[in-house]
């Protein structure tokens, strides 16, 4: 059964700061993983998707790593700013028939001004 | 606004009533999944359809839970007898299959928050 976990829970880090999130997944044999950003009480925001073949994504300060043999995903926030601040989430996707994201608990981050 | 959208937002009910919720997807994608997420968990997976074929089910889906997608476009999700464990965030989200890579990624609503009394 696949496993998806983020450490740490949370992190609180001060403006400016460059800053990494850790996702890690028990099975290897992932089609792809998402990182989301999910504000209280609101939906979820894609940020960056991974495919299988791929080593790391990028989108503006967001950059995305994925080591699918260690069972691992980071996502790396350079310059962080106080809008930074919500939930992230890693997804996995497995490959077969299913369709399905498996989501990590999440990590809080706080950028605090 | 050309992203999913999901109504009501809210919806407190006493136990043992009917809910249900809805789900408009974003218009060209043909795949549309459920989860449910609980405080301070991420979400989890409840029912994926592809069109107006309901493809898979977990087994969180008790017989109490019915989604349905009769057009291939807009899904509704009810819940019978509701108890107060199915307090949660309903959370519908879209995906376009085939196609670039960019189009596996999936695309949430703002969810529906249920509170079961």
């Amino acid at each position: 059964k696949q496993e998806v976990t983020q450490i740490p829970a949370a992190l609180s880090v001060p403006e400016g700061e460059n800053l990494v999130l850790n996702c890690s997944f028990t099975d290897s044999a992932i089609y792809n993983l998402q990182w989301f950003r999910q504000d209280p009480g609101k939906g979820l925001t894609s940020l960056l998707l991974i495919q299988s073949s791929q080593r790391e994504q990028t989108s503006g300060r967001l950059n995305a790593s994925l080591d699918k043999s260690s069972g691992r995903s980071t996502l790396y926030i350079a310059a962080s700013q106080p809008g930074d601040s919500a939930t992230y989430l890693c997804a996995v996707r497995l490959y077969g028939a299913t369709n399905k994201l498996i989501f990590g608990t999440g990590t809080l981050l706080a950028v605090q001004p | 606004d050309t992203g999913v959208s999901q109504n009501p937002r809210h919806k407190i009910t006493k136990r043992g009533q009917n809910v249900t919720f809805r789900c408009d997807p974003i218009s060209e994608h043909n795949r549309l999944y459920w989860y449910r997420q609980t405080l301070g968990q991420g979400p989890e997976f409840l029912t994926y359809f592809q069109n107006e074929a309901q493809l898979e089910k977990s087994r969180l889906l008790s017989d109490r839970f019915s989604a349905e997608r009769p057009k291939g476009s807009f899904s509704t999700l009810e819940i019978q007898r509701t108890e107060q464990g199915d307090s949660a965030m309903y959370l519908c989200a879209s995906s376009l299959s085939g196609g670039r890579a960019a189009g596996e990624t999936q695309y949430f609503g703002p969810g529906t928050r249920l509170l079961v009394l």
